[in-house]
């Protein structure tokens, strides 16, 4: 079975250019997650959408960030405009509930380095 | 409030030695799951093992085995026989009970460098 999909792998932009990282979650999963990671701050949760629906979006970091799932295949993050301090890997992960649980699997991440 | 700590920064290991990495987790439920994920060089997180606060049963699959302990709070995970592939970040990571939703609560991990 295919994993979670993301892409693209990698993104370098120019500061104030919008960004849009893309997700194919785990067929049959309903949860997916979107997660930032950086040396300094770790792992970061920054949205959780159950059946598509978000649920819990405190972890995003500004209204610069918007996250959508308009179906239970698919999910964008994006960031619009983009400044440099948002370069970091972005990962998404799906899993089969939203029981605790429930195991979260991730997707290879999204390198993004904004100039 | 709840927390998840990984004290060792850095390991470093010559091959075939044995070596053990430790996460002490902070929560106030009394029912929560405990995971530790594999983050290799290429950047992916792998998820190794998931283990619930009722079963404190050590487990062991291959060279890995994992230590839980409620009375100190800690969840260590110890590889066998070390490997140079076993390099890698080891993150350990909790969801509570009561978070209403499987929320990962990670800590900050640990680096592993098996040298051959």
């Amino acid at each position: 079975d295919a994993g979670v999909i993301q892409s693209p792998r990698h993104e370098v932009t120019e500061m104030g250019q919008e960004v849009t990282l893309r997700c194919k979650p785990i067929s049959g999963h309903n949860s997916l997650f979107w997660y930032r990671q950086t040396m300094m701050r770790g792992l970061e949760l920054l949205i959780y959408f159950n059946n598509n629906v978000p649920i819990d979006d405190s972890g995003m970091p500004e209204d610069r960030f918007s996250a959508k799932m308009p179906n239970a295949s698919f999910s964008t993050l994006k960031i619009q405009p983009s400044e440099p301090r948002d370069s970091a890997v972005y990962f998404c992960a799906s899993s089969r509930g939203g029981s605790s649980y429930n195991e979260q699997f991730f997707g290879p991440g999204t390198r993004l380095t904004v100039l | 409030a709840q927390k998840v700590t990984q004290a060792q920064t850095e390991i470093s290991v010559v091959e075939k030695e044995d070596v053990t990495l430790d996460c002490v987790y902070e929560t106030r439920d009394t029912t929560y799951y405990l995971f530790w994920y594999k983050q290799p060089p290429s950047g992916e997180l792998v998820f190794l093992i998931r283990r619930n606060s009722f079963d404190e049963q050590n487990e062991i699959s291959g060279r890995y085995s994992w230590n839980f302990q409620k009375s100190t709070s800690s969840f260590n995970f110890t590889i066998t026989a070390s490997q140079v592939v076993d390099s890698a970040v080891y993150f350990c990571a909790l969801s509570e009970g009561t978070g209403g939703y499987n929320k990962l609560i990670f800590g900050a991990g640990t680096r592993l460098a098996v040298h051959p």
